[in-house]
């Protein structure tokens, strides 16, 4: 298996722009997380999903953040409008039932 | 929910020698306490786990020890290698969810 992929690597934008991160599970995953790591907060969990329905999403900062999940295969993370302070490396992680989660590689986003 | 405590933030070690990552939790409710290690660029990756019913789990140099009735767990790696310098997350699970709740992390450096 490719593992938990992640979309773009890297992301630069202006301060107000809209972002989206991409995330593609492990096939027959039935859990999957987006986390947020900046080296100020460590690694925040925001939002989780169980069979595509969001489950907790607590950890999500303001209203600017949303999370959808459209199919087993695939789910976005969108912030609009972006805002410097969303700087930080995001990560999506997956995982078989209450076990290990993998993780992907993470999407490092810049805010100008 | 729970709070997860992680000491030290920072740890260096001779190589060969032993390093000790201890973490605390707050709610008894938890039973899964894995361990993670972050390479620089990459997303973090289980390297040993251990469930409430048991004391302590190895594997090759990793080991990690629980005590449920002070609520501490600790990842213990000997004859540390260069390779081994990464950052170390501990976390714990509740019983009745799928959360995991992170320490802030160690940022371990073997030198050579």
């Amino acid at each position: 298996d490719a593992g938990v992929i992640q979309s773009p690597r890297h992301e630069v934008t202006e301060m107000g722009q809209e972002v989206t991160l991409r995330c593609k599970p492990i096939s027959g995953h039935d859990y999957l997380f987006w986390y947020r790591q900046t080296m100020m907060r460590g690694l925040e969990l925001l939002i989780y999903f169980n069979n595509n329905v969001p489950i907790d999403d607590s950890g999500m900062p303001e209203d600017r953040f949303s999370a959808k999940m459209p199919n087993a295969s695939f789910s976005t993370l969108k912030i609009q409008p972006s805002e410097p302070r969303d700087s930080a490396v995001y990560f999506c992680a997956s995982s078989l039932g209450r076990g290990e989660q993998f993780f992907g590689p993470g999407t490092r986003l810049t805010v100008l | 929910g729970e709070n997860v405590e992680q000491h030290p933030s920072t740890l260096s070690v001779q190589e060969g020698d032993s390093a000790v990552i201890k973490c605390t939790y707050s709610d008894s409710a938890s039973n899964y306490f894995p361990w993670y290690k972050q390479e620089l660029g990459k997303g973090p990756q289980l390297i040993i786990d251990i469930r409430s019913n048991v004391g302590e789990k190895k594997d090759q140099r990793i080991a990690v020890t629980l005590n449920k009735t002070a609520k501490h767990f600790s990842l213990h790696i000997t004859e540390t290698q260069p390779e081994d310098s990464a950052v170390y997350f501990c976390a714990a699970i509740l019983n009745t969810g799928n959360q995991f709740y992170f320490g802030t992390g160690t940022s371990l450096t073997v030198i050579p």
